[in-house]
């Protein structure tokens, strides 16, 4: 198996502009994550979906951000303006019943 | 789920074991202590997870203490690719609840030649 497959692995926008990454979980996982990582905050859990819903969002940091996850093989997270801050990695990890396997992560930065 | 205390960092040598404290004095029944790594530049990397016996796998052992209070992370003979931050989370087991985890500061673990 390929593993995670997060897209792109590296962007850099300008302020205002919409920023969409993209995520490919490992087949017959039924848990996808979405983390943020930054040196002050270090890693933190977004949002995660169970069989392609929602399940907890509460980590979504503001009405900017924004996730979909269509089907089982393929999620998004949406920025929308992006901001400086928003410069960070953004992981995606997808799970079986123990273990959590994380893609390389996007850097994404914001200027 | 219940919070976990590490040391933020220690130097071991290659060749060595590398010995990973944790404590999770407020852990309950049904929580499970789990173990990730962090290579710089990479997603973080299961390792091994627990709930109340000790356990070993290719890359380490996990012994929890009788109390469950806390455990230690053994890594047999580190070598200079072991360098990472690693993680002590502690999670419900239950697969219900989701696998969710609440990633801490970490130990940022230096192996040397």
């Amino acid at each position: 198996d390929a593993g995670v497959i997060q897209s792109p692995r590296h962007e850099v926008t300008e302020m205002g502009q919409e920023v969409t990454l993209r995520c490919k979980p490992i087949s017959g996982h039924d848990y996808l994550f979405w983390y943020r990582q930054t040196m002050m905050r270090g890693l933190e859990l977004l949002i995660y979906f169970n069989n392609n819903v929602p399940i907890d969002d509460s980590g979504m940091p503001e009405d900017r951000f924004s996730a979909k996850m269509p089907n089982a093989s393929f999620s998004t997270l949406k920025i929308q303006p992006s901001e400086p801050r928003d410069s960070a990695v953004y992981f995606c990890a997808s799970s079986s019943p123990w273990e959590q396997y994380f893609g390389p992560g996007t850097r994404l930065t914001v200027t | 789920d219940a919070k976990t205390t590490q040391p933020p960092s220690m130097d071991c040598a290659e060749g060595r074991a590398a010995n990973l404290p944790c404590n999770h004095s407020t852990i309950s029944g049904n929580e499970y202590v789990y173990w990730y790594r962090q290579i710089h530049s990479q997603g973080p990397q299961y390792i091994i997870h627990g709930l109340k016996n000790n356990e070993t796998n290719e890359m380490a052992s996990l012994i929890i203490t009788e109390d469950r209070k806390s455990s230690t992370l053994i890594l047999p003979h580190a070598t200079l690719r072991d360098t990472a931050v690693y993680y002590c989370i502690v999670r419900v087991g239950d697969k219900a609840a989701g696998n969710k985890l609440t990633f801490g500061g970490g130990t940022r673990v230096l192996v040397k030649p």
